[in-house]
Protein backbone atom coordinates (compact mmCIF):
# COMPACT_ATOMS: atom_id res chain seq x y z
CA UNK A 1 0.00 0.00 0.00
CA UNK A 2 1.59 3.06 -1.27
CA UNK A 3 1.71 5.92 1.21
CA UNK A 4 1.77 10.06 0.50
CA UNK A 5 3.72 10.59 -2.39
CA UNK A 6 5.06 13.98 -3.40
CA UNK A 7 6.64 15.16 -6.24
CA UNK A 8 8.90 16.67 -6.97
CA UNK A 9 11.27 15.92 -4.15
CA UNK A 10 13.41 19.08 -4.96
CA UNK A 11 13.24 22.13 -6.67
CA UNK A 12 14.73 25.29 -7.13
CA UNK A 13 13.17 28.54 -8.66
CA UNK A 14 14.30 31.96 -9.29
CA UNK A 15 12.21 34.82 -7.28
CA UNK A 16 9.34 35.99 -9.01
CA UNK A 17 8.42 32.43 -10.73
CA UNK A 18 5.61 30.20 -10.00
CA UNK A 19 5.44 26.25 -8.71
CA UNK A 20 3.77 23.80 -8.42
CA UNK A 21 4.00 20.60 -5.99
CA UNK A 22 2.12 17.65 -6.09
CA UNK A 23 0.70 15.16 -4.00
CA UNK A 24 -1.18 11.45 -3.92
CA UNK A 25 -2.80 10.93 -0.91
CA UNK A 26 -2.93 7.25 1.10
CA UNK A 27 -5.35 4.67 -0.22
CA UNK A 28 -8.33 5.50 0.91
CA UNK A 29 -7.79 8.84 2.36
CA UNK A 30 -10.09 11.85 0.97
CA UNK A 31 -8.45 14.95 2.80
CA UNK A 32 -5.49 16.34 1.98
CA UNK A 33 -3.86 18.90 3.96
CA UNK A 34 -0.40 21.08 2.91
CA UNK A 35 2.20 22.66 5.27
CA UNK A 36 5.16 24.69 5.71
CA UNK A 37 7.85 23.77 7.23
CA UNK A 38 10.91 26.59 7.48
CA UNK A 39 14.28 25.43 8.25
CA UNK A 40 14.12 24.98 12.23
CA UNK A 41 10.52 25.25 13.01
CA UNK A 42 7.46 22.70 13.00
CA UNK A 43 5.31 22.30 9.95
CA UNK A 44 2.77 25.24 9.89
CA UNK A 45 -0.31 24.97 8.08
CA UNK A 46 -1.19 26.40 4.60
CA UNK A 47 -4.54 25.11 4.18
CA UNK A 48 -7.09 21.68 3.69
CA UNK A 49 -8.99 20.03 0.85
CA UNK A 50 -12.05 17.68 1.24
CA UNK A 51 -14.46 16.60 -1.94
CA UNK A 52 -12.45 18.76 -3.70
CA UNK A 53 -13.07 22.10 -1.75
CA UNK A 54 -10.83 24.17 0.37
CA UNK A 55 -12.39 23.67 3.76
CA UNK A 56 -9.98 25.59 5.89
CA UNK A 57 -6.90 28.14 5.46
CA UNK A 58 -4.35 29.29 7.52
CA UNK A 59 -2.01 32.65 7.93
CA UNK A 60 -0.99 32.91 4.13
CA UNK A 61 -1.11 35.21 1.49
CA UNK A 62 -3.45 34.35 -1.70
CA UNK A 63 -0.16 33.63 -3.16
CA UNK A 64 -1.07 30.23 -2.46
CA UNK A 65 -3.65 28.55 -3.93
CA UNK A 66 -4.47 24.81 -4.55
CA UNK A 67 -6.32 22.08 -5.96
CA UNK A 68 -8.34 18.66 -5.18
CA UNK A 69 -9.40 16.64 -7.89
CA UNK A 70 -11.76 13.60 -8.24
CA UNK A 71 -9.43 11.20 -7.44
CA UNK A 72 -8.51 13.30 -4.06
CA UNK A 73 -4.61 14.14 -5.20
CA UNK A 74 -4.01 17.58 -5.08
CA UNK A 75 -1.40 20.53 -6.43
CA UNK A 76 -0.20 23.50 -4.20
CA UNK A 77 0.51 26.50 -6.87
CA UNK A 78 2.61 29.24 -5.51
CA UNK A 79 2.65 32.32 -7.38
CA UNK A 80 5.46 35.28 -7.73
CA UNK A 81 7.68 33.53 -5.16
CA UNK A 82 9.47 35.32 -2.57
CA UNK A 83 12.57 34.26 -1.16
CA UNK A 84 11.24 33.65 2.59
CA UNK A 85 8.66 30.67 0.68
CA UNK A 86 12.35 29.08 0.64
CA UNK A 87 10.72 25.66 2.44
CA UNK A 88 9.78 22.19 2.99
CA UNK A 89 6.11 21.65 1.49
CA UNK A 90 4.34 18.44 3.24
CA UNK A 91 1.50 17.01 2.00
CA UNK A 92 -0.59 14.79 4.94
CA UNK A 93 -4.04 12.99 4.11
CA UNK A 94 -6.31 11.83 6.52
CA UNK A 95 -9.93 10.00 6.16
CA UNK A 96 -12.28 12.62 7.11
CA UNK A 97 -13.35 12.71 10.32
CA UNK A 98 -11.09 9.82 11.62
CA UNK A 99 -9.25 10.68 14.61
CA UNK A 100 -6.17 8.33 13.42
CA UNK A 101 -3.60 11.54 12.97
CA UNK A 102 -2.46 12.33 9.18
CA UNK A 103 -0.10 10.63 7.24
CA UNK A 104 2.80 12.64 5.53
CA UNK A 105 4.38 12.24 2.34
CA UNK A 106 8.41 12.97 2.50
CA UNK A 107 7.86 16.72 1.39
CA UNK A 108 9.48 18.99 -1.75
CA UNK A 109 12.30 20.76 -1.06
CA UNK A 110 11.68 24.64 -2.45
CA UNK A 111 14.50 26.84 -2.73
CA UNK A 112 14.17 29.77 -4.22
CA UNK A 113 16.83 32.00 -5.22
CA UNK B 1 -6.18 29.79 18.52
CA UNK B 2 -4.38 26.82 19.90
CA UNK B 3 -1.11 26.79 20.69
CA UNK B 4 1.67 24.41 21.28
CA UNK B 5 5.01 25.12 23.20
CA UNK B 6 7.58 22.80 23.18
CA UNK B 7 10.26 24.24 25.68
CA UNK B 8 13.05 21.93 24.91
CA UNK B 9 14.96 22.31 21.79
CA UNK B 10 17.70 19.80 22.35
CA UNK B 11 17.45 16.70 24.69
CA UNK B 12 19.97 13.81 24.75
CA UNK B 13 19.67 10.51 26.22
CA UNK B 14 21.80 7.25 26.19
CA UNK B 15 21.19 4.03 24.50
CA UNK B 16 18.81 2.09 26.38
CA UNK B 17 17.42 4.85 29.07
CA UNK B 18 14.61 6.59 29.39
CA UNK B 19 13.92 10.43 28.33
CA UNK B 20 10.92 12.20 28.38
CA UNK B 21 10.51 15.32 25.74
CA UNK B 22 7.63 18.13 27.61
CA UNK B 23 4.48 19.40 25.80
CA UNK B 24 2.17 22.32 26.75
CA UNK B 25 -0.53 23.66 24.62
CA UNK B 26 -3.45 26.24 25.18
CA UNK B 27 -7.02 25.85 23.85
CA UNK B 28 -10.38 26.67 25.33
CA UNK B 29 -11.90 23.34 23.48
CA UNK B 30 -12.78 20.24 25.51
CA UNK B 31 -12.44 17.86 22.80
CA UNK B 32 -9.32 17.72 20.84
CA UNK B 33 -6.65 15.06 19.68
CA UNK B 34 -3.08 15.58 20.41
CA UNK B 35 -0.17 13.58 18.98
CA UNK B 36 3.51 13.47 19.36
CA UNK B 37 5.41 12.78 15.68
CA UNK B 38 8.52 12.05 14.62
CA UNK B 39 10.70 13.17 11.98
CA UNK B 40 14.07 11.68 10.99
CA UNK B 41 16.61 13.11 8.80
CA UNK B 42 14.49 11.23 5.59
CA UNK B 43 11.69 14.02 6.67
CA UNK B 44 8.89 12.39 6.47
CA UNK B 45 6.53 12.79 9.56
CA UNK B 46 5.68 9.73 11.07
CA UNK B 47 3.24 9.23 13.61
CA UNK B 48 4.60 7.47 17.21
CA UNK B 49 1.06 7.95 19.54
CA UNK B 50 -2.36 9.69 19.83
CA UNK B 51 -4.26 10.90 22.17
CA UNK B 52 -7.58 11.58 22.34
CA UNK B 53 -8.56 14.11 25.27
CA UNK B 54 -11.58 12.61 26.75
CA UNK B 55 -10.05 9.72 27.52
CA UNK B 56 -8.05 9.59 31.19
CA UNK B 57 -6.33 6.55 30.26
CA UNK B 58 -2.81 8.08 29.20
CA UNK B 59 -1.72 6.38 25.27
CA UNK B 60 0.96 3.57 25.14
CA UNK B 61 2.39 2.39 22.01
CA UNK B 62 5.29 0.15 22.79
CA UNK B 63 8.53 1.80 24.22
CA UNK B 64 6.16 5.27 23.60
CA UNK B 65 3.58 6.29 26.17
CA UNK B 66 2.13 9.88 27.23
CA UNK B 67 1.51 11.68 30.04
CA UNK B 68 -1.55 13.27 29.75
CA UNK B 69 -2.41 16.10 31.97
CA UNK B 70 -5.54 18.05 30.73
CA UNK B 71 -6.28 20.25 33.38
CA UNK B 72 -2.43 21.60 33.48
CA UNK B 73 -2.61 21.25 29.40
CA UNK B 74 0.23 19.11 29.20
CA UNK B 75 1.19 16.28 27.30
CA UNK B 76 4.62 14.64 27.19
CA UNK B 77 6.18 11.62 25.47
CA UNK B 78 8.24 9.15 27.81
CA UNK B 79 10.53 6.86 25.25
CA UNK B 80 11.72 3.63 27.31
CA UNK B 81 14.44 1.75 26.62
CA UNK B 82 15.86 4.27 23.76
CA UNK B 83 17.28 3.27 20.58
CA UNK B 84 19.95 4.76 18.20
CA UNK B 85 16.50 4.90 15.54
CA UNK B 86 14.74 6.70 18.04
CA UNK B 87 17.18 9.72 17.24
CA UNK B 88 14.83 12.45 14.95
CA UNK B 89 13.31 15.80 15.94
CA UNK B 90 9.70 15.17 17.82
CA UNK B 91 6.78 17.68 17.54
CA UNK B 92 3.75 17.93 19.42
CA UNK B 93 0.74 18.33 17.91
CA UNK B 94 -2.79 19.51 18.55
CA UNK B 95 -5.99 18.97 16.45
CA UNK B 96 -9.64 20.12 17.30
CA UNK B 97 -12.32 17.28 17.23
CA UNK B 98 -13.43 18.39 13.94
CA UNK B 99 -17.16 17.93 12.81
CA UNK B 100 -18.96 16.16 10.22
CA UNK B 101 -18.62 18.65 7.46
CA UNK B 102 -15.07 17.79 6.87
CA UNK B 103 -13.42 20.83 8.50
CA UNK B 104 -11.36 22.21 11.22
CA UNK B 105 -9.21 18.82 10.78
CA UNK B 106 -5.40 20.90 10.95
CA UNK B 107 -3.08 20.07 12.86
CA UNK B 108 -0.96 22.86 15.20
CA UNK B 109 3.14 21.97 15.98
CA UNK B 110 4.95 22.92 18.41
CA UNK B 111 8.31 23.48 16.96
CA UNK B 112 9.79 20.83 18.19
CA UNK B 113 12.59 18.72 20.11
CA UNK B 114 15.99 17.34 18.55
CA UNK B 115 16.76 14.20 20.66
CA UNK B 116 19.75 12.92 20.28
CA UNK B 117 20.86 8.94 21.38
CA UNK B 118 23.93 8.66 22.38
CA UNK B 119 25.89 4.91 22.36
Amino acid sequence: DAGVTQSPTHLIKTRGQQVTLRCSPKSGHDTVSWYQQALGQGPQFIFQYYEEEERQRGNFPDRFSGHQFPNYSSELNVNALLLGDSALYLCASSIGVRPHGAFFGQGTRLTVV
Amino acid sequence: AQTVTQSQPEMSVQEAETVTLSCTYDTSESDYYLFWYKQPPSRQMILVIRQEAYKQQNATENRFSVNFQKAAKSFSLKISDSQLGDAAMYFCAYRSYGNSGGSNYKLTFGKGTLLTVNP
